[in-house]
This record gives C-alpha cells, sequence and structure tokens, in this order.
C-alpha cells in the first residue's frame, strides 16, 4: 500500500477483554515498530521486528503484551486482560532496511479500557 | 540508556513570525541520528527533519531548521514565518546508529500553536 495501515482506528473495550490490533507496513519494509503513546506522554518502544523476528521485544510491559509477525508483513499486537492502565494510542512504523534512519508512521490504534 | 527531554510542554506564535522548540538529550554514543517529528490532531507522525550526529552542518528543510549543539547534547527546532498548518505537537527524538538498534527514544512533545 501507499503508506502504514492500521486497524482498527478506534477500539473501546472493558477491563479484562483481549483485544488484537493489527499493523500493515508498507509493502517491501522489513522492519516493523510498535510504540505506546499514553495520553499527555511521549512515545515509548514497544517491539522491534526485523522480517518475522522479534530481536528487540524490551519494551513490552508485561507478559499481558504480545505481538507477532507473519509473512513478513502485518503485524498484530496482543493485549490479554486488559487493563485500564492500557488505554493509549498505539502507533505502528515501518522501515524499508535495518539501519534506515526513517520511520513511516501508520495513523495509530486509540485503544479504551473501560 | 538514552533520555530526551523537552521542557517546553506548550508554545504558542502568531501566524508568520519565528519560534524555537527545544530538545535536550543524553548519552553514552558518538553516532546517531536526531529526529523531529510533527503530530497534527490526525495521530499521523510525519517526520520534519533529520540530524546525523557526525555532521557538523545544521539540517535545514525549507522553513525548518535545526540548531544542533552535540557537545552541548542540545537539538532545537527553528520554524521560520510559521502557518496555521504547523499547529502540532512536535517530539525530539533519538535513534542509534548501533545496527540492531534502530528504535527511537522520544521527548514528552511540545504542544504548538499558531495564532491567526
Amino acid at each position: 500500500g501507499a503508506g502504514v495501515s492500521q486497524s482498527p482506528s478506534n477500539k473501546v473495550t472493558e477491563k479484562g477483554k483481549d483485544v488484537e490490533l493489527r499493523c500493515d507496513p508498507i509493502s517491501g519494509h522489513t522492519a516493523l515498530y510498535w510504540y505506546r503513546q499514553s495520553l499527555g506522554q511521549g512515545l515509548e518502544f514497544l517491539i522491534y521486528f526485523q522480517g518475522n523476528s522479534a530481536p528487540d521485544k524490551s519494551g513490552l510491559p508485561s507478559d499481558r503484551f504480545s505481538a507477532e509477525r507473519t509473512g513478513g508483513s502485518v503485524s498484530t499486537l496482543t493485549i490479554q486482560r486488559t487493563q485500564q492502565e492500557d488505554s493509549a494510542v498505539y502507533l505502528c512504523a515501518s522501515t524499508k532496511n535495518p539501519g534506515t534512519p526513517e520511520q513511516f508512521f501508520g495513523p495509530g490504534t486509540r485503544l479504551t479500557v473501560l | 540508556a538514552q533520555t530526551v527531554t523537552q521542557s517546553q510542554p506548550e508554545m504558542s506564535v502568531q501566524e508568520a513570525e519565528t519560534v524555537t522548540l527545544s530538545c535536550t538529550y543524553d548519552t553514552s554514543e558518538n553516532n546517531y541520528y536526531l529526529f523531529w517529528y510533527k503530530q497534527p490532531p490526525s495521530r499521523q507522525m510525519i517526520l520534519v527533519i533529520r540530524q546525523e550526529a557526525y555532521k557538523q552542518q545544521n539540517a535545514t528543510e525549507n522553513r525548518f531548521s535545526v540548531n544542533f549543539q552535540k557537545a552541548a547534547k542540545s537539538f532545537s527546532l527553528k520554524i521560520s514565518d510559521s502557518q496555521l498548518g504547523d499547529t502540532a505537537m512536535y517530539f525530539c527524538a533519538f535513534m542509534s546508529f548501533n545496527f540492531g538498534n534502530e528504535k527511537l527514544t522520544f521527548g514528552t512533545g511540545t504542544r504548538l500553536t499558531i495564532i491567526p
């Protein structure tokens, strides 16, 4: 596609439910990143994929968070047993190759946990 | 670990004026990238300008320019002839040169409002 796309755009869920957030990177981009933007704060790194493997998952805040990437393309971020503090905008970015400095961002998914 | 600090949570300026946004960072590395990203209400992060630490010359992109002071670990953004479309959150970000460690470290942002 022309740019990074994410779905859904907005997600409202109840505390304790599981959610899945999807990211479609730019075609041909091998590196993919997930970030979280909490209200009034900057973006914090969650996980980095190179192809289908995740060499850096140091930013995942707890074991309730997991992510996978299949076919070197689409990635899914899963949050199990959501908590109110998980409410945030989740942003995905991709780059063509590792070491390429410019990351192209998607529009994000706004997650609200009631 | 790297840290990025933006000490101005909010700023406003009249249209057509010049505004400077501040950013400081802390790192023990010698080679790295610095960025300014713009985030309008649409949430889309847009790259404004990039600076390689090994370059002494300050980066410029049309109305946007930076003042990069490596020794002071300072990286400010100057917007000249500000326009209403410049209204947005602006984030300063750091990226290591180390292969396999390309995650961005962001500051907390500056909300810039351009007043008509």
